[in-house]
């Protein structure tokens, strides 16, 4: 079992750019969360979803953030246009339902200049 | 507000002590997890303890849980130098799938 693959590992960016960031959960996890994690504000939530389905996005920080799960085995958190404020690392974590303990993702570490 | 606070914020022991980091909520809960993050890493699940567990063990690990107090405690016996990391409690809001993080405790185990 790979465990939760993120892609890119890092990003850097210039402000006004469109950054996408790419995650593969564990194959049969029916949830899937997105995280932030700043020294500032910790780890946020940003998006939860189950069986593809987003069921709660309140934690998205504003419009320029939108999250997709196309299927089971793929997920996207895109950001545009990209602000030096969304630098942090952002995690993807998976779960074979909610309440379990979940698997984290490596993180990407994304950087807006 | 954090629904997770960790207390203490850092703590630096020497190999082989052991540590204790506590874990106070406001909600009610349905289970509470621990996780550790290892300095530029993903987090790493530990343990989880359901509301009406009081505690639990794996391994190293001692978890105890007093809904009563909202709070929660992660002891490591026998510390290592290994055990250096920063460890996270993370709770269910209101008993739902939400799981808040708190500000997780910073250890550095001294060898």
């Amino acid at each position: 079992d790979a465990g939760v693959i993120q892609s890119p590992r890092h990003e850097v960016t210039e402000m006004g750019q469109e950054v996408t960031l790419r995650c593969k959960p564990i194959s049969g996890h029916n949830s899937l969360f997105w995280y932030r994690q700043t020294m500032m504000r910790g780890l946020e939530l940003l998006i939860y979803f189950n069986n593809n389905v987003p069921i709660d996005d309140s934690g998205m920080p504003e419009d320029r953030f939108s999250a997709k799960m196309p299927n089971a085995s793929f997920s996207t958190l895109k950001i545009q246009p990209s602000e030096p404020r969304d630098s942090a690392v952002y995690f993807c974590a998976s779960s074979p339902r909610a309440g379990n303990g979940y698997t984290f993702g490596s993180g990407t570490r994304l950087t807006v200049v | 507000s954090q629904q997770g606070e960790e207390d203490p914020q850092a703590l630096s022991i020497q190999e082989g002590e052991n540590a204790t980091m506590n874990c106070s909520y406001k909600t009610s809960i349905n289970n509470l997890q621990w996780y550790r993050q290892n300095s530029g890493r993903g987090l790493v699940h530990l343990i989880l303890i359901r509301s009406n567990e009081r505690e639990k063990h794996s391994g190293r690990l001692r978890v105890t849980l007093d809904t009563s107090k909202k709070s929660s405690s992660l002891l490591i016996t026998a510390s290592r130098a290994a055990d250096t990391a920063s460890y996270f409690c993370a709770t269910d809001e209101g008993g739902t799938y939400k799981y808040i993080f708190g500000t997780g405790t910073r250890l550095k185990v001294l060898a």
